[in-house]
C-alpha cells in the first residue's frame, strides 16, 4: 500500500530540547515536503526536497532543518524548539502532476 | 511571492444542496497546477480535485467540479448533492509552476458544515 508515515504522531516537549520528526514514503517519489498547519493560516510550506541531498526553503523555514540522505526519508529537525513552533505538522510525498500524498500529521506542543 | 486566498472562513449547506467554495490565487507563470484538498476531523489530507492550468476544460470528479477562470485567477469548488460526509475543512492550493516543482502554497481554508 502506497503511504507516507510520520513519527511520532503526538509530541509534548519543552523549549530548547532538540527533536526530530521522521517521515518516510514508499512510492519512490523524488520530491518531498514539510508543512505546518495553524488556525487561520492554512498550510504553510517549511522545506521541500527535490531529491537526495537537494533541499530548498519554503515559506516558513526559520527554526527548522531538514536532511535528505535517502530517497524515502525526509526528517524534520527542530534544534531548539520554541512555543511558537507548536503546530500540526504534515509531511508529503509529491507524485506526478504535483499531487501531494500527505502523512497522517504530527501534533507538536512546545511548553 | 505566490499567494492563495480563500475569502470564506466558513460555509454551510443543507444536505442534498449545492455549495461553492471560492479561491483566488496569484502567479506569474502560465502553466501550473491547482488543487482542492479536504481535511475531515481526522486531520487526514485528501485530494479532492486537480486542475492543470493549460487545460481550459474544468475538472470534475463525481459530485465535485471546479470553475477555473484563468484570466481572473479564480478557482472555485462546487459540491453538488452535498452529503454529511462532505463536512470538513477545504484547502485550495497552487504550485509555483515553471521550474519550481514541489513548491506549493495553500489558502487559509474554508470550514464546510453540512446540515441534515
Amino acid at each position: 500500500e502506497a503511504q507516507v508515515t510520520q513519527n511520532p504522531r503526538y509530541l509534548i516537549t519543552v523549549t530548547g530540547k532538540k527533536l526530530t520528526v521522521t517521515c518516510s514514503q514508499n512510492m519512490n517519489h523524488e520530491y518531498m515536503s514539510w508543512y505546518r498547519q495553524d488556525p487561520g493560516l492554512g498550510l504553510r510550506q517549511i522545506y521541500y526536497s527535490m531529491n537526495v541531498e537537494v533541499t530548498d526553503k519554503g515559506d516558513v523555514p526559520e527554526g527548522y532543518k531538514v536532511s535528505r540522505k535517502e530517497k524515502r526519508n525526509f526528517p524534520l529537525i527542530l534544534e531548539s524548539p520554541s512555543p511558537n513552533q507548536t503546530s500540526l505538522y504534515f509531511c508529503a510525498s509529491i507524485g506526478p502532476q504535483e499531487t501531494q500524498y500527505f502523512g497522517p500529521g504530527t501534533r507538536l506542543l512546545v511548553l | 511571492a505566490q499567494t492563495v486566498t480563500q475569502s470564506q472562513p466558513e460555509m454551510s449547506v443543507q444536505e442534498a444542496e449545492t455549495v461553492t467554495l471560492s479561491c483566488t490565487y496569484d502567479t506569474s507563470e502560465s502553466d501550473y497546477y491547482l488543487f482542492w484538498y479536504k481535511q475531515p476531523p481526522s486531520r487526514q489530507m485528501i485530494l479532492v480535485i486537480r486542475q492543470e492550468a493549460y487545460k481550459q476544460q474544468n475538472a470534475t470528479e463525481n459530485r465535485f467540479s471546479v470553475n477555473f477562470q484563468k484570466a481572473a485567477k479564480s478557482f472555485s469548488l462546487k459540491i453538488s448533492d452535498s452529503q454529511l460526509g462532505d463536512a470538513a475543512m477545504y484547502f485550495c492550493g497552487s504550485d509555483a509552476g515553471g521550474t519550481s516543482y514541489g513548491k506549493l502554497t495553500f489558502g487559509q481554508g474554508t470550514i464546510l458544515t453540512v446540515h441534515p
